[in-house]
């Protein structure tokens, strides 16, 4: 059974701090990583994807991918209230395009 | 332009009727994807089409009957549904590509049955 997990939340952090995200994967075997927000009663919205080994970042936003720990994080700089949401990691693994979702995690920016 | 459409945005149904939602997407994706999601939980795979073929079925009950028209069309048929088919249904796309690519979801059908 593929896996992904994702820390339990709720994570609180005030507003201007860094928001760390962290996410683990079972299947070796995985290529393609992704990370979604999700306001409430809203669909999940694409904020990062990471393919490499390393660090990609994007504004606020940066995605590191550790392969050999199999472990996937999403760092948010300068965290503001309007990135309250749940943050979905999501892995996909083979040719099928199947994603495998964690159960996401809840973040509050505190202002 | 990353956006994938949904109609209805929501639905309200009776076990006994039949109802459509409807998707679409002009980003030349060849890739598109049913989910449902609950409240509080993840989207759920339901079915994937690639090339506008079926190419994954996650066990769905026969209530739901997917559709691709063309390659930026994807329909679901649903008849018969049970007040547990209640949820949000997402609809999404994507390039294909072996390893997976990046999945843009429209805006969802909130879809009620009563």
């Amino acid at each position: 059974q593929k896996e992904v997990e994702q820390n339990s939340g709720p994570l609180s952090v005030p507003e201007g701090a860094i928001a760390s995200l962290n996410c683990t994967y079972s299947d070796r075997g995985s290529q393609s990583f992704f990370w979604y927000r999700q306001y409430s009663g809203k669909s999940p919205e694409l904020i990062m994807f990471i393919y490499s080994n390393g660090d990609k970042e994007d504004g606020r936003f940066t995605a590191q991918l550790n392969k050999a720990s199999q472990y996937v994080s999403l760092l948010i700089r300068d965290s503001q209230p309007s990135d309250s949401a749940t943050y979905l990691c999501a892995v996909n693994a083979g040719a099928n395009s199947k994603l495998t979702f964690g159960k996401g995690i809840t973040l509050s920016v505190r202002p | 332009d990353t956006e994938v459409t949904q109609t209805p945005k929501h639905l309200v149904m009776g076990m006994t009727n039949k109802k459509s939602l409807k998707c679409e997407q002009h980003m030349g994706h060849r890739a598109m994807y049913w989910y449902k999601q609950k409240a509080k939980k993840p989207p759920e795979l339901m079915f994937v089409y690639s090339y506008e073929k079926l190419s994954i079925n996650e066990s769905v009950p026969s209530r739901f009957s997917p559709e691709c028209p063309n390659s930026s069309l994807l329909n679901l048929h649903l008849h018969a549904l049970q007040p547990e088919d209640s949820a949000l249904y997402l609809c999404a796309s994507s390039q294909v590509r072996a390893g997976g690519h990046e999945q843009y979801f429209g805006p969802g059908t909130r879809l009620t049955v009563t």
